[in-house]
């Protein structure tokens, strides 16, 4: 079974400040996709940043990037110049396929002080 | 594109009452997914849809819940007998092509009083 573990429940960034938020996984799969989903408050799930495990470039978007360590089964989101609208819970996930489901950690409230 | 929408988005209702719940996905994704999420929890797999079959169903899936894609358009989730601890917000997803991503719906809230 996969597991996605994300061990710090709350992060707080100054704003304009970067700040990276961390994720491991455990799978026996060696293909697979990974994810970064961002809930606000009271708001629904949006998708952030994706990243396939058998490209070896990480992902970015914008101010969002990843620190993919496969061998190390990591998967590490760094925000740049955090915004207060970028106060919010952050989620991993992991799945094995285009068809397979999400498996999500238990996610970090990230705030961000003026 | 109007992204993933349900329906109710806050539900009330009392211990041993039915609900039902509706998901309309992302017009022409063909995958569509139901998740539950507790409070300060991620959100966790019931069950999944490929078009109208239903391929998968998450153990924490009881005999009380059900689910359906009737044409491979909207979904219903219902569950029967409402308990307590099936408070949590109901989340549907759908998704498309060779990644997957799964676009999140904003949730129907349930509360078993």
């Amino acid at each position: 079974a996969q597991t996605v573990t994300q061990s710090q429940p709350e992060m707080s960034v100054q704003e304009a400040e970067t700040v990276t938020l961390s994720c491991t996984y455990d799978t026996s799969e060696s293909d697979y996709y990974l994810f970064w989903y961002k809930q606000p408050p009271s708001r629904q799930m949006i998708l952030v940043i994706r990243q396939e495990a058998y490209k070896q470039q990480n992902a970015t978007e914008n101010r969002f990037s990843v620190n993919f360590q496969k061998a190390a089964k990591s998967f590490s989101l760094k925000i740049s110049d955090s915004q207060l609208g970028d106060a919010a819970m952050y989620f991993c996930a992991f799945k094995t396929g285009a068809n397979s489901k999400l498996t999500f950690g238990k996610g970090i409230t990230l705030s961000v002080r003026p | 594109d109007t992204g993933v929408s349900q329906n109710p988005r806050h539900k009330i209702t009392k211990r041993g009452q039915n609900v039902t719940f509706r998901c309309d996905p992302i017009s022409e994704h063909n995958r569509l997914y139901w998740y539950r999420q507790t409070l300060g929890q991620g959100p966790e797999f019931l069950t999944y849809f490929q078009n109208e079959a239903q391929l998968e169903k998450s153990r924490l899936l009881s005999d009380r819940f059900s689910a359906e894609r009737p044409k491979g358009s909207f979904s219903t989730l219902e569950i029967q007998r409402t308990e307590q601890g099936d408070s949590a917000m109901y989340l549907c997803a759908s998704s498309s092509g060779t990644a997957g991503e799964q676009y999140f719906g904003p949730g129907t809230r349930l509360t078993v009083t």
